[in-house]
């Protein structure tokens, strides 16, 4: 069964501070999806990963993909508040289908 | 370009009724998808469909859950005789072919009374 897990979980983090969250995944795919939820919100579409090695900044967040160590990153440089929000992966059950596994996501919280 | 339309945006219902929830994809595009999100967790396959077609349906439970895509209007994820265990938030998802990337609509809250 496709595992995906995220760390960590929860993140509080200050302004200014730069972090890293981790996305592993149990089987072969390749592709990998970040997404933002705000509260009581849908699914914000972030980044689009499809091919080992690829690497997508946008503002403050960058994302990167290891195909070969079945990991995702999502890095955060310098926070700001207006990042706070929950945070999550997710991957095509098998390269090529439909299924999107999602991690259990993590809870950034940035503080002033 | 309207995005995926879900309805309602809340639901209540009380143990036993029928929820009903709709989705219309965006423009173009043929393949929904229905997920499940219970509180503090990830969001959950549910079932895939084209058109008048269930092709996946191995997230659903096998009893009082439905759904369908029918020809013309949006697609329908029925429930029927809610128990409170079934309050989550519903997203909708569409693309224009199974192997492109989904659009998720804003979901449907169900609280169950």
């Amino acid at each position: 069964e496709l595992k995906v897990e995220q760390n960590p979980l929860f993140l509080s983090m200050q302004e200014g501070k730069n972090y890293t969250i981790y996305c592993n995944y149990s089987t072969t795919s390749d592709r990998l999806y970040w997404y933002r939820q705000d509260p009581g919100k849908s699914l914000e579409s972030l980044f689009v990963l499809l091919s080992n090695g690829a690497v997508k900044q946008e503002g403050r967040l960058m994302a990167s993909l290891d195909t070969k160590a079945r990991l995702s990153t999502l890095h955060i440089t310098a926070a700001v508040h207006d990042l706070s929000a929950t945070y999550f992966c997710a991957v095509d059950h098998a390269s090529g289908t439909y299924k999107y596994i999602f991690g259990t996501g993590t809870r950034l919280k940035v503080l002033a | 370009n309207a995005g995926v339309m879900q309805n309602p945006r809340h639901l209540v219902r009380r143990r036993g009724q029928e929820a009903r929830l709709r989705c219309s994809p965006m423009k173009g595009h043929s393949h929904v998808y229905w997920y499940r999100q219970l509180p503090e967790e990830g969001l959950k396959f549910m079932v895939y469909l084209q058109k008048e077609n269930i092709i996946d349906e191995s997230g659903m439970p096998k009893e009082r859950f439905s759904a369908e895509f029918p020809k013309e209007g949006p697609s329908i994820l029925r429930i029927q005789q809610v128990v409170r265990g079934d309050s989550a938030a519903y997203f909708c998802a569409s693309s224009p072919g199974f192997d492109q990337p989904q659009h998720f609509g804003d979901g449907t809250r169900l609280s169950i009374l």
